[in-house]
């Protein structure tokens, strides 16, 4: 079973609409959860990151986090074509270190 | 803050030779930092763990002789891929994280192509 879980997609949305990307984990300890955005051939970016139950918004982005469910998700509102990309979840358990388990990626495709 | 950079961002070299790659954090002092390889089309992989002036933490399969990473300041860890064959052409990614905190942060990233 692997650790971290997405779906790969491609998730295909049309401009303006609202993306919902999911992500669920295995490990229960888990404490820390990031989202990460890459561009093709880029590097990954730091999104956002969610520690505790409940929903974080930053801008048009919002992480939501079920420690109960163990599932995390962003939502992107007012997508844009500029947010197609692949967005990486990962986790960190305090048996990890400051490792990251990250999940396959799901690809977003947002269409004008 | 919190800004890593990579040196080269791209190479390409013969079989049988070595690369060196190196990861800077520009404006925070890195204990920790991380190296990523991908493949196309697959998320990234982490190869190892380099800790400053400890020997690095290799994840299982990844060959320690092969990948020789050294961590001798608070601010640069360098990867050398040594004996380059073409499948090790791949996408090197380090990270590191601020002291007390989970979140990684990204260099830009070294592709490796070897002939």
């Amino acid at each position: 079973q692997k650790e971290v879980e997405q779906n790969s997609g491609p998730l295909s949305v049309p401009e303006g609409a609202i993306a919902s990307l999911n992500c669920t984990y295995s490990d229960r300890g888990s404490q820390s959860f990031f989202w990460y955005r890459q561009y093709s051939g880029k590097s990954p970016e730091l999104i956002m990151s969610i520690y505790s139950n409940g929903d974080k918004e930053d801008g048009r982005f919002t992480a939501q986090l079920n420690k109960a469910s163990q599932y995390v998700s962003l939502l992107i509102r007012d997508s844009q074509p500029s947010d197609s990309a692949t967005y990486l979840c990962a986790v960190n358990s305090d048996n990890q270190g400051g490792k990251l388990i990250f999940g396959q990626g799901t690809e977003l495709s947002v269409k004008p | 803050g919190a800004v890593v950079s990579q040196h080269p961002s791209r190479v390409i070299c013969k079989s049988g030779t070595s690369v060196k790659i190196e990861c800077r954090s520009l404006d925070f002092q890195a204990t920790t930092m991380f190296w990523y390889r991908q493949f196309p089309k697959q998320s990234l992989m982490l190869m190892a763990t380099s800790n400053e002036g400890s020997k690095a933490t290799y994840e299982q399969g990844v060959e320690k002789d092969k990948f020789l990473i050294n961590h001798a300041s608070l601010t640069l860890s360098t990867l050398t891929v040594t004996s380059a064959h073409p499948e090790d052409s791949s996408f090197y990614i380090c990270s590191a994280n601020l002291d007390n905190s989970y979140e990684q942060y990204f260099g830009p990233g070294t592709r490796l192509t070897v002939t």
